[in-house]
């Protein structure tokens, strides 16, 4: 299973661009990059899933590379309600398992 | 639209009792299913996974154990609770469908062993 590595934390300001990068140098050809939200108290929600080059929607965009060794999630314009624990994973044919890591906890400051 | 549903919310158990964690999912059928532990702080713990009824799989020892009676059913249990079993249990549910990633949670179930 291709591990990941990420920021601890990040601070942001309501307003700005936040980019956080993950790094994953052992992703196997079938394996896909899949970021998820959490919120205190509650389950992790999907926020968006890609493969290669860029992928974009109404919550965020995912930058990968052509080696895909890493991925940066970009959230554009962060509010306070976006402060939250960002996860990275990389997902292949494992039966659906999800391997969640320790993730990066974003703080949004007015 | 599907969804999926756990109790109790809150359980405050002695250590050394029995436990019973349910999940259910309406609105989909033979889905993936998944029961996760989030002890103090961060990162989830997948601790055991379904692909139909009566098929569990372990993915840490412990004392837990987690059947699924019906397909859309999935329960955890222990006979006896030890402290380290504290913290917040989630059932979560996923469609068979291949490249496709997106696991759906429930609300959790935040157990404290006394």
């Amino acid at each position: 299973l291709a591990k990941t590595t990420q920021p601890i934390s990040m601070d942001s300001y309501e307003g700005q661009e936040v980019n956080i990068t993950c790094s994953h140098n052992n992703i196997a050809t079938n394996d896909y990059i899949t970021w998820y939200q959490q919120f205190p108290s509650q389950g992790p929600r999907f926020i968006i899933q890609g493969y290669k080059t860029k992928v974009t929607n109404e919550v965020a965009s995912l930058f990968i590379p052509a080696d895909r060794k890493s991925s940066t999630l970009s959230l554009p314009r962060v509010s306070l309600s976006d402060t939250a624990v960002y996860y990275c994973l990389v997902v292949g044919n494992q039966g659906g398992k999800l391997i969640f890591g320790q993730g990066t906890e974003l703080s949004v400051k007015p | 639209s599907q969804t999926i549903h756990q109790w109790p919310a809150t359980l405050v158990q002695p250590v050394g009792s029995p436990l019973s964690l349910e999940c259910t999912v309406e609105g989909t059928s033979n889905p993936n299913l998944y029961w996760y532990r989030q002890a103090a702080g961060r990162g989830l713990q997948l601790l055991f996974y379904s692909v139909g009824i009566g098929q569990i799989s372990s993915e840490v020892p412990q004392n837990l154990s987690a059947s699924r009676p019906q397909d859309r059913q999935f329960i955890l249990s222990s006979k006896k609770l030890l402290l380290s079993d504290s913290g917040f249990y989630l059932c979560a549910w996923r469609p068979k469908r291949i490249s496709y990633n997106e696991q759906f949670f429930g609300p959790g179930t935040r157990l404290t062993v006394l």
